[in-house]
Parts: structure tokens; sequence; C-alpha cells
């Protein structure tokens, strides 16, 4: 039973460029969401989706903006990056948005 | 303004001893208490929770205790082994019935010595 998946697991970016993540999530579920963890810090909650839409969102500015696909997979698009966006970025997965929370292994951004 | 509070951010334990790790809260609004335990280049897996009818809630090792009238639960292992060592994260969420949404702490860093 495969868990949840994210990638890639490294990368690093210039200010202002974009990037995007991808998340699939442990099969079964039908709910993602995403959280920011900065060095130091716990996970702070991004966005979720469900059903194909933003569910709720966290207080994050529109540069953070993200996409859930049919088969529940997910992106997670950050544009015009800074350097405060340096951090691990988790995936969680659920089955139903009011379900335990799995988290993927998380993809490392580093702006430079 | 942290709605979830570690204040210890690390702490070594001998192995076989009691480890205890502390978190507080503010918001009223948090019915649902979670610890999650993180090793290196992995997310958060889940460990233990309460819910804010209970005090007490044990699984094997792991002892979650929650005061209410205080904003304070704390996790005790015992005894404690060296595969503990890792980042505990406390987390809190308003009632789940509808969405699940953990406010986390930053995280406590437990080190078992052998």
């Amino acid at each position: 039973d495969a868990g949840v998946t994210q990638s890639p697991t490294h990368l690093i970016k210039t200010r202002g460029q974009q990037v995007t993540l991808r998340c699939s999530p442990k099969s079964g579920h039908d709910t993602v969401s995403w959280y920011q963890q900065a060095l130091g810090q716990g996970p702070q909650f991004i966005f979720q989706y469900y059903e194909e839409e933003e569910r709720q969102r966290g207080n994050f500015p529109d540069r953070f903006s993200g996409h859930q696909f049919p088969n529940y997979s997910s992106e997670l698009n950050v544009n015009a990056l800074l350097l405060g966006d340096s951090a691990l970025y988790l995936c969680a997965s659920s089955l139903g948005p009011g379900g335990e929370q799995y988290f993927g292994p998380g993809t490392r951004l580093t702006v430079t | 303004d942290q709605q979830v509070k570690q204040n210890s951010p690390s702490l070594s334990v001998q192995e076989g001893r009691i480890s205890i790790l502390n978190c507080d809260y503010t918001n009223s609004m948090f019915d649902y208490f979670l610890w999650y335990k993180k090793y290196p280049a992995e997310g958060p897996t889940f460990l233990i929770s309460i819910s804010s009818i209970k005090d007490k809630n044990e699984d094997g090792r792991f002892t979650v205790f929650l005061n209410k009238s205080a904003k304070h639960l704390s996790l005790h292992i015992v005894p404690s082994q060296p595969g503990d060592s890792a980042v505990y994260f406390c987390a809190a969420s308003p009632h789940r019935g509808g969405s699940y949404i953990p406010t986390f702490g930053r995280g406590t860093s437990l080190i078992v010595h052998p």
C-alpha cells in the first residue's frame, strides 16, 4: 500500500521564479492538504483540496495556489518566489476533510 | 501569535527512563489534540491523540494527558528507547466533524541515550 509521495525531493530556485510541487495521496484517500515548515518551526497549514476544490486556506498570500486532479493528486504552485519561501513543503492526505492526515516526506525548496 | 506552544526545544533522557514532553495551547476552540513524531528526511507520523472529553489516553508506552483548565497537555514515554529519538510535534484542532486542520507547535527534539 503506497503511502503519500511527493516530488521532487529537493529543488533550488532563484528569487522571482515560479515553482510547482507535486503530491500523490495515499491509496484510498481523496483529500490533500499542504503545509509549509520553515526551519525551526512546526508545519503551517497552506490550504486543503477536496473534490478538486480549495476547501480551506491558511494565512498565505495569493502567490501560493494549488490544484487537485480527478485522480486526487495535487500540485502546489508558488509564484514570484521570495527568499522567505525557503522551507520544507509537506503534503498530507486523508479520507475526507475530517479524516486523519498522513504526511509525505516533503519537498525541500531553497530560494537563492 | 502562537496558539500551540512547545517551550522546550530539546530534551535528553537516559534509555529506560521516562520522557515527558509538554505543550500549551491558547485557543479555547481546540478540542482535539495530537502528537506527531518526525524523523529526519521523513514526514511527521501520527503517534497518539486525545479528545477534550478525556483527560488521559494510553497506547503502549505512550500516554497523553490533557488538563483543559490549564490548557496544557503532555506526552509521557515509558520506558524511553533510543529509537524514540526524534522531533515530537504537538498539534491541536477544533472539532473534527467538518474538516480537520491541525495547528502545530514548533516541536521538541528528544534524544534518548543508550
